[in-house]
């Protein structure tokens, strides 16, 4: 059975500090992993996706990695901003002939201060 | 990014009553779609897969006669919570896949009183 650990689980930063979020699974025969934001109360905005067979993706100030083998993912948030503060999910998917359900962490609660 | 709408975004309802929350994806088919829960505090989980044209997918220790799916077409799939308690006050969020990458309604927040 999946399951999908994030460290920390709550992080507070003064604005224009840069951050890494981590993000681990036991199983790593994952076909996909996604990093989500969710501001509260609300739904989940998509941030990166990174397929098993890359390393990286970039968006922005957002740098995300993956080390498949070892079960470990990174989100980097490059000088970060109030507006960054939400709640940071990291998902795993596993292929399947019928879409994919996602193994989410119970993500980081992130606060950026001015 | 593809777009998934869900209806209502907020319910409050008595106990003993349904509730039905409504997936749409809006400008792409899918013929999978996900149903979600989260309580406070704690991560999401799949509670059941819907299949448009066949019977849903139930998660192990979800009770399919409670929370019946409906996926009557490429873009709509419904989920009602019968004879609602309490204890299934929660936020719940559907998603749709795109290619290989999940896009997520703007969830529902159900309060059964």
């Amino acid at each position: 059975k999946q399951e999908v650990t994030q460290i920390p689980a709550a992080l507070s930063v003064p604005e224009g500090e840069n951050l890494v979020l981590n993000c681990s699974f036991t199983d790593s025969a994952i076909y996909n992993l996604q990093w989500f934001r969710q501001d509260p109360g609300k739904g989940l905005t998509s941030l990166l996706l990174i397929q098993s067979s890359q390393r990286e993706q970039t968006s922005g100030r957002l740098n995300a990695s993956l080390d498949k083998s070892s079960g470990r993912s990174t989100l980097y948030i490059a000088a970060s901003q109030p507006g960054d503060s939400a709640t940071y999910l990291c998902a795993v998917s596993h292929n399947s002939n019928s879409g994919y359900a996602l193994n989410f962490g119970k993500g980081t609660s992130l606060l950026v201060t001015p | 990014g593809a777009v998934v709408s869900q209806h209502p975004s907020r319910v409050i309802c008595k106990s003993g009553t349904s509730v039905k929350i409504e997936c749409r994806s809006l400008d792409f088919q899918a013929t999978t779609m996900f149903w979600y829960r989260q309580f406070p505090k704690q991560s999401l989980m799949l509670m059941a897969t819907s299949n448009e044209g066949s019977k849903a997918t139930y998660e192990q220790g979800v009770e399919k006669d409670k929370f019946l799916i409906n996926h009557a077409s490429l873009t709509l799939s419904t989920l009602t919570v019968t004879s609602a308690h309490p204890e299934d006050s929660s936020f719940y969020i559907c998603s749709a896949s795109w290619g290989a990458e999940a896009f997520f309604g703007q969830g529902t927040r159900l309060t059964v009183v």
